[in-house]
């Protein structure tokens, strides 16, 4: 059972480049979501994706964009990479409840380690 | 804003004793509780949850005890064996915009198991 699966699972950028990390889920979730991961501060949601076709901001949105492709895959881009978004980037998925993502299990994937030099 | 607070950052414990991570939150509207272990380059797992109209659960050497009143919630793991070595994560559901919960997860609690 593959879950969710990201790659690359490793990637080293200049300042300026652009990437897209890609995030694929197996379980038919509705909900899809990106978090950066920052030591001592757990992780913070930068995008989410309630259900195929909508996108919405999360908490810490700025210098990234998503695209929902399908209902599997969720995509993260960031246009010109800055220092400051060296981190740890997890997706998730999650069933829908009620026609909003909400008390339901959040499912990781393995994690994406992006340096930006 | 909503936070949580996750207390101690660290925990070391000889293998067999228990081991006790305490979170507190800070939106009584929250009314979902997930536990997550992280181990080293992997993404975190789900090992339990609770919700907001239960007190306790349990799962084998795993247990969550929630208070609503004084809004902490706790991860107590018995029989501790090096395999529980990891970093733990506790999580809160408290309402976003658009009828949105988000999950606000706590700094983390690295624990370490001596044999």
């Amino acid at each position: 059972n593959a879950g969710v699966t990201q790659t690359p699972k490793f990637q080293v950028l200049k300042t300026g480049q652009s990437m897209t990390l890609q995030c694929a889920q197996d379980m038919n979730h509705n909900s899809m979501y990106w978090y950066r991961q920052d030591p001592g501060m757990g992780l913070r949601l930068i995008y989410y994706s309630a259900s195929e076709g909508t996108t919405d901001k999360g908490e810490v949105p700025n210098g990234y964009n998503v695209s929902r492709l399908n209902k599997r895959e969720f995509s993260l881009r960031l246009e010109s990479a800055a220092p400051s978004q060296t981190s740890v980037y997890f997706c998730a998925s999650s069933s829908l409840t009620g026609g909003v993502p909400s008390n339901q299990p959040q499912h990781f994937g393995d994690g994406t380690r992006l340096s930006i030099l | 804003g909503e936070n949580v607070e996750q207390h101690p950052s660290t925990l070391s414990v000889q293998e067999g004793d228990s081991a006790v991570i305490k979170c507190t939150y800070s939106d009584s509207a929250s009314n979902y509780f997930p536990w997550y272990k992280q181990e080293l380059g992997k993404g975190p797992q789900l090992i339990i949850d609770i919700r907001s109209n239960v007190g306790e659960k349990k799962d084998q050497r795993i247990a969550v005890t929630l208070n609503k009143t004084a809004k902490h919630f706790s991860l107590h793991i018995t029989e501790t064996q090096p395999e529980d070595s990891a970093v733990y994560f506790c999580a809160a559901f408290t309402p976003f915009s658009g009828g949105y919960n988000k999950l606000i997860f706590g700094a983390g609690t690295r624990l370490a198991v001596h044999p």
